[in-house]
């Protein structure tokens, strides 16, 4: 079983604060990586994707992929309330279908 | 724009009783997944289809049954359903397999009594 590991959190954080989510991966095939929101009751929204090493930038939000240490994060610059959501950390399956997530981190940003 | 629409936001069921979640997308993509979400434990993939009539087992394909009889429609089946299979139940479509987007429908809470 392929693992994906997340810091369950909660990771509070001030407004307008930079926000750190991390996540690791055991497999070392692994070629595609995606951070999902997910606010409660609701279903996972795509934020980013990244499938090569180092940073990507959209917005607020930076992935930055690591694939010698196994390792992607995800950034949030400028953090607002309606930040507060669980991110969730996917990543490809060998079976070349699927994805496998991470449980999710739930981040709280205080006004 | 991407949509995926779900038959039902919240069901209620008896133990028992043949329970069908349909999903639908409109986007003419070829996979299309069913998961279970739960408290503590995440996302589940339950089963996956890669094409209309193929179907592959996921991580807990047990106690369920899919059927993919058209392109745009991937329904999930509860044969007989339980107490321990009251979940969120999220249906997700992608273009194409690896390096691709999933987009998730709104998602059924289903309680079984």
């Amino acid at each position: 079983q392929k693992e994906v590991e997340q810091n369950s959190g909660p990771l509070s954080v001030p407004e307008g604060a930079i926000a750190s989510l991390n996540c690791t991966y055991s497999d070392r095939g692994s070629q595609s990586f995606f951070w999902y929101r997910q606010y409660s009751g609701k279903s996972p929204e795509l934020i980013m994707s990244i499938y090569s090493n180092g940073d990507k930038e959209d917005g607020r939000f930076t992935a930055q992929l690591n694939k010698a240490s196994q390792y992607v994060s995800l950034l949030i610059r400028d953090s607002q309330p309606s930040d507060s959501a669980t991110y969730l950390c996917a990543v490809n399956s060998n079976s070349g279908y699927a994805l496998n997530f991470g449980k999710g981190t739930s981040l709280l940003v205080t006004p | 724009d991407v949509k995926v629409t779900q038959s039902s936001r919240y069901l209620v069921k008896r133990t028992g009783e043949k329970v069908f979640l349909e999903c639908v997308q409109d986007m003419d993509h070829e996979n299309m997944f069913w998961y279970r979400q739960d408290p503590g434990l995440g996302l589940r993939l339950i089963y996956f289809s890669y094409d209309v009539k193929m179907k592959e087992k996921g991580d807990i394909p047990e106690g369920y049954s899919v059927s993919r009889e058209k392109k745009e429609r991937f329904s999930l089946i509860l044969e007989s359903a339980s107490t321990n299979q009251t979940s969120m139940y999220l249906c997700a479509s992608s273009l194409l397999p690896q390096s691709e987007t999933q987009y998730f429908g709104p998602g059924t809470r289903l309680l079984v009594l």
